[in-house]
């Protein structure tokens, strides 16, 4: 049984530049969360798939943010032209649904824009 | 209302004693309340979870107490160990709700 896998662990970039980082839920699992977590903080809810379908964004997801889930299985979270206030722990959770509300996690990815 | 109020901030505790970190919440829609536990580096790890009509739920050395007059509930370590030293959050989320609410965090360390 595999847990939760994010991809890449680490990302260094340099402000203005984009990147992606994606997640593989638990197999089976319908629900799909992503959090960012800054230094000495809980995480924050940033968006939420159900299957394929995007259903919740946060406040906090601004328009150079763009998360998607195209066949329901793994899920991208893309940060165009990055701000160093962008540096954080993006982390995914995925659920089963069906009134399961578990939400179990995977490894985040840390990025640090320069 | 959405927040979950975490205390403390920072905890010692001798090897062998009990960790007790408080959970206060607002919103009584909130009906399902985990407990995470965190290592450096590492992502969040299921800890515990209970629902508002337990009053207790106990899993091996952890145990929640929860009050729901008083919209609050804590996180008991008995018999810590050096290996508990993290980070605990305490979370919620509302019946068919969709987004963890967490509290800010308790870095534990266990004296040995």
């Amino acid at each position: 049984d595999t847990g939760v896998s994010q991809d890449p662990r680490h990302k260094i970039t340099k402000r203005g530049q984009n990147v992606t980082f994606r997640c593989d839920p638990i197999s089976e699992h319908n629900r799909l969360y992503w959090y960012r977590q800054t230094l000495g903080q809980g995480p924050e809810f940033l968006t939420y798939f159900q299957n394929e379908a995007q259903l919740e964004k946060s406040r906090l997801l601004s328009d150079r943010f763009s998360a998607e889930r195209p066949k329901g299985s793994f899920s991208t979270l893309e940060i165009q032209r990055t701000e160093q206030g962008d540096s954080a722990m993006y982390l995914c959770a995925s659920s089963r649904g069906g009134g399961e509300e578990t939400q179990y996690f995977g490894p985040g990815t840390r990025l640090l824009v320069l | 209302q959405q927040q979950v109020k975490q205390s403390p901030q920072s905890l010692i505790v001798q090897k062998g004693g009990i960790s007790i970190i408080n959970c206060a919440y607002e919103n009584t829609a909130f009906d399902y309340f985990p407990w995470y536990q965190q290592f450096p580096g590492k992502g969040p790890a299921l800890l515990i979870a209970i629902r508002p009509d337990v009053s207790e739920k106990k899993e091996g050395r952890f145990t929640i107490s929860f009050n729901k007059s008083a919209k609050q509930f804590s996180l008991h370590i008995m018999d810590s160990q050096p290996g508990d030293s993290a980070t605990y959050f305490c979370a919620a989320i509302m019946e068919y709700g969709n987004k963890l609410v967490f509290g800010a965090g308790t870095i534990l360390r266990v004296k040995s």
